[in-house]
């Protein structure tokens, strides 16, 4: 079956710019999670959402970052006026259930972000 | 707040030996525990997790990792290291109830033909 989809694969915009990062979640899937892996780092928690809602928005790094999740399936992140720091690639994971649960997440392939 | 380590940047093993990547958590409650698995360009891919029960969790590729609550590790270990299985590796953890998943920050683990 198909796996976590995630557009675009790259994406290069100048410094303050706007970009908005998709990502398909597996179909059933309700949990989806947004992370972000800059060179050399681990993985960063930005977000996750159980449906469309979002319980723990706690990884946001400023007020520029926001996101959303309609009809419990498409999500995007959405990132105002651009900084160069905010260069990284941006990874969606999806699983069954939420609280509570112990299900591992799937990755999509991931957003390379470059903020010239 | 709960943590994962790794406390080695970079492991090197020759083709054929047994490998050992190292991860301890600190979690509340029972721990949830995940080993992932990153090849460049790509996604990470799920190679096991410890839920509960035996504490030897066998996963793919000829992975498994062994859970110790006393020393509060979950180490992956393979007997016969592949050139194939060089990748980034991510343990992975969370408490019970706790959606936030904790990253450490990976292992390189490079085998040398």
């Amino acid at each position: 079956g198909a796996g976590v989809s995630q557009s675009p694969s790259n994406k290069v915009t100048e410094k303050g710019k706007d970009v908005e990062l998709r990502c398909d979640p597996i179909s059933g899937h309700t949990a989806l999670y947004w992370y972000r892996q800059s060179l050399g780092q681990g993985l960063e928690f930005l977000i996750y959402f159980q449906g469309n809602s979002a319980p723990d928005k706690s990884g946001l790094p400023s007020d520029r970052f926001s996101a959303e999740r309609t009809g419990g399936s498409v999500s995007t992140l959405t990132i105002q006026r651009t900084q160069q720091e905010d260069s990284a690639v941006y990874l969606c994971a999806s699983s069954l259930e939420g609280t509570g649960s112990y299900n591992e997440q799937f990755f999509g392939p991931g957003t390379r972000l470059t903020v010239l | 707040a709960q943590s994962v380590a790794q406390p080695e940047d970079q492991v090197n093993v020759a083709e054929g030996n047994p490998l050992t990547v190292k991860c301890t958590y600190s979690v509340s409650g029972n721990p949830y525990l995940f080993w992932y698995v990153q090849y460049p360009n790509r996604g990470l891919q799920f190679l096991l997790k410890y839920i509960t029960g035996d504490n030897l969790v066998k996963g793919s590729y000829g992975f498994e990792a062994e859970f110790n609550k006393s020393q509060t590790s979950f180490h992956l270990k393979k007997p016969s290291a592949l050139v194939s299985d060089s990748a980034l590796y991510f343990c992975a953890g969370r408490g019970f109830g706790n959606e936030k998943l904790t990253f450490g920050t990976g292992t390189r683990l490079t085998i040398i033909p």
